[in-house]
């Protein structure tokens, strides 16, 4: 079976760093994804890894390691409107069938 | 340029209804996905088209169909409908199959009663 696997909460102060990390188990891969839900919104592309190593997109940043099934967002300089859910998604052997983790929610405070 | 496009937006059913949600991808764009979000299960596959044809299929019962249209429109239908059937159902669409990048609409909250 298909297992992704993601902290289900976090909370982080404003200005901060924090790392959010996905754990995958699935039967073929072909890249993993993070995307962003603000609650009652749609999920909203963030980032796309298909290769091991950083990439990096303004504050956010993404890294995977493919052969320990490890992908990380950083998000750096956190704002109060990063508070949301952060989905891992991964795509498996069928291109267009994703794998979804059940999202992190992170909570930024002042 | 217009995103996704879900309707309705929200919707009511009793038990037993049946029901059906419309999705319109990106202008452009050829695969259209169909998900359930739950609080307790998170996004969950349900099946993809592209073409007019089904490619993938998630682990849905029968009573979870859908069919694409020649202009790349998306309709699921849910029939005999069950209290757990309640959800947020997300569309994306992407360009093509083996795309990087699927884009969501803003989904139908359905509640079953």
């Amino acid at each position: 079976g298909q297992n992704i696997d993601q902290p289900t909460e976090m909370t982080a102060t404003e200005g901060a760093i924090v790392q959010i990390n996905c754990t995958y188990q699935t039967s073929g891969f072909n890249g993993l994804f993070w995307y962003q839900q603000h609650a009652g919104e749609a999920p909203t592309f963030l980032s796309y890894n298909v290769l091991d190593g950083l990439e990096e997109k303004g504050r956010f940043s993404s890294f995977l390691s493919r052969s320990k099934g490890y992908s990380y967002l950083l998000l750096k300089e956190l704002q109060m409107k990063d508070s949301a859910s952060y989905l891992c998604a991964v795509r498996g052997n069928n291109f267009n069938k994703f794998y979804f983790g059940s999202g992190t929610k992170l909570n930024v405070k002042p | 340029k217009a995103g996704v496009t879900q309707t309705p937006r929200y919707l009511i059913k009793t038990r037993g209804q049946q029901v059906t949600l419309s999705c319109s991808p990106i202008s452009g764009h050829r695969s259209v996905s169909w998900y359930q979000q739950t609080p307790g299960q998170g996004l969950q596959f349900l099946f993809e088209y592209f073409s007019e044809t089904q490619r993938n299929k998630g682990n849905f019962p029968g009573r979870f169909s859908g069919r694409q249209f020649s202009n790349s429109r998306s309709e699921m239908n849910v029939s005999t409908l069950e209290l757990g059937d309640s959800a947020l159902y997300l569309c994306a669409s992407s360009r093509d199959m083996g795309n990087t990048e699927a884009f969501f609409g803003q989904g139908t909250r359905l509640t079953v009663v």
